[in-house]
């Protein structure tokens, strides 16, 4: 089967720094990319690594060790926007280079003031 | 707005009733994806169509599920008698590329609701 853990829940103040840590076992991965949800809203992607290490996009990094099968997003400079669910999500190849994602259960961050 | 657009935001039905939705990728982009989102857990992938062919269906997809992208465009998603397990968020996403994109851009999503 297939199956990303993280946690389910972060609290963190504003201007903090929150790691957000994602394991997976998947059959098969391409990739590993995160993704925003606010309430009702749309999941809107945030970062991808195809391979090992960090990949830095302003405020927001994401790594991964593809041999340990984890991979971790961090905030920094955190915003009361920020509060929303945080969705790690393994890129599957499927046929003709088709990428399925599977996403894990997400992770509620609340920032207070 | 140029985005991924789904049709009609929401959606209350009677069991047993059929419902159809609508998702308007974002033009040129030839791959569409179906997801559903439960309270409190992630999407999970429902179907992929590159272009107008339906090329992966999840075994989450019953027989009472059907879905189609004729010309490669928009898509529907179909759902005959409805059940209440069927309630959920059902989200439509696209990208592009001829070798798959990192990226999938999401809708906003279908809210149904099946009394």
């Amino acid at each position: 089967g297939q199956s990303l853990e993280q946690p389910s829940e972060v609290t963190a103040v504003e201007g903090a720094i929150v790691q957000i840590n994602c394991t997976y076992q998947t059959s098969g991965f391409y990739g590993l990319s995160w993704y925003q949800q606010h309430d009702g809203g749309a999941p809107t992607f945030l970062s991808y690594n195809g391979l090992d290490g960090l990949e830095e996009t302003g405020r927001f990094s994401s790594f991964l060790s593809r041999s340990d099968s984890y991979g971790y997003l961090l905030l920094q400079e955190l915003q009361m926007k920020d509060s929303a669910s945080y969705f790690c999500a393994v890129r599957l190849l499927i046929y003709n280079q088709g990428g399925k994602l599977i996403f894990g259960q997400g992770t509620e961050l609340s920032v207070k003031p | 707005d140029t985005g991924v657009s789904q049709d009609p935001r929401h959606k209350i039905t009677k069991r047993g009733q059929n419902v159809t939705f609508r998702c308007d990728p974002i033009s040129e982009h030839n791959r569409l994806y179906w997801y559903r989102q439960t309270l409190g857990q992630g999407p999970e992938f429902l179907t992929y169509f590159q272009n107008e062919a339906q090329l992966e269906k999840s075994r989450l997809l019953s027989d009472r599920f059907s879905a189609e992208r004729p010309k490669g465009s928009f898509s529907t998603l179909e759902i005959q008698r409805t059940e209440q397990g069927d309630s959920a968020m059902y989200l439509c996403a696209s990208s592009f590329g001829l070798q798959g994109s990192n990226i999938q851009y999401f809708g906003a999503g279908t809210r149904l609701s099946v009394l």
